[in-house]
């Protein structure tokens, strides 16, 4: 399997603008994580699909933020009007139904915002 | 309460030394799932071992061992023969009820092998 990955690996905007990132999961996997990690911190949960259907969202998912996956294969998470407290890493997971792992979930690069 | 607590921000290991990375959970689920990943300055997150929590045996990958503890809930991470590559941050994570759940994750613990 190639790995998942994601587009752009880094990216610098200015506040108030608007941004949209890429992932391509693993192939065949029908599940797809986005995460976002904060200096020195773990990875929090944003949203996940299963296919194209978005199927949970944190509450740290606000208003500002969207994502889709509308042919259940890549994904985007884009977010408008940019502040700087969105300035973070954003990572996606992918993973099968069922797996020998049981649910392991494989991550991408990560795209590494930073909000001026 | 935290899901997952790492109480060890930073670590430091003799190179081919072996260390234990402690990670301690809490859930009421009955079946859950445990991770160790391994995050480098690169920023990827590299999957390096998963134990169930109805698995009876501990899971090995090659030099790493997860040291299961469920009457005292914890999941520590063993790593043998210590690399000067396995320089990095180290996450615990969990994944609650059904399998389809995100993951929740520590605080990590930055470990450093000296050579």
């Amino acid at each position: 399997d190639t790995g998942v990955s994601q587009d752009p690996r880094h990216k610098i905007t200015k506040r108030g603008q608007n941004v949209t990132f890429r992932c391509d999961p693993i192939s065949e996997h029908n599940r797809l994580y986005w995460y976002r990690q904060t200096l020195g911190q773990g990875p929090e949960f944003l949203t996940y699909f299963q296919n194209e259907a978005q199927l949970e969202k944190s509450r740290l998912l606000s208003d500002r933020f969207s994502a889709e996956r509308p042919k259940g294969s890549f994904s985007t998470l884009e977010i408008q009007r940019t502040e700087q407290g969105d300035s973070a890493m954003y990572l996606c997971a992918s993973r099968r139904t069922s797996g020998t792992l049981g649910d392991t979930q494989y991550f991408g690069p990560g795209t590494r915002l930073t909000v001026l | 309460a935290q899901k997952i607590t790492q109480t060890q921000p930073g670590m430091f290991v003799q190179e081919k030394e072996a260390v234990t990375l402690d990670c301690t959970y809490d859930t009421s689920d009955q079946s859950y799932g445990l991770f160790w990943y391994k995050q480098p300055s690169s920023g990827e997150m590299i999957f390096l071992i998963y134990q169930g929590s109805y698995d009876e045996q501990n899971a090995t990958e090659g030099r790493y061992s997860l040291n299961f503890q469920k009457a005292r809930k914890s999941a520590n991470l063993v790593i043998s023969a210590s690399q000067l590559g396995d320089s990095a941050m180290y996450f615990c994570a969990m994944r609650e009820g059904g399998s389809a759940r995100q993951l929740t994750f520590g605080s990590g613990t930055q470990l450093t092998v000296l050579p």
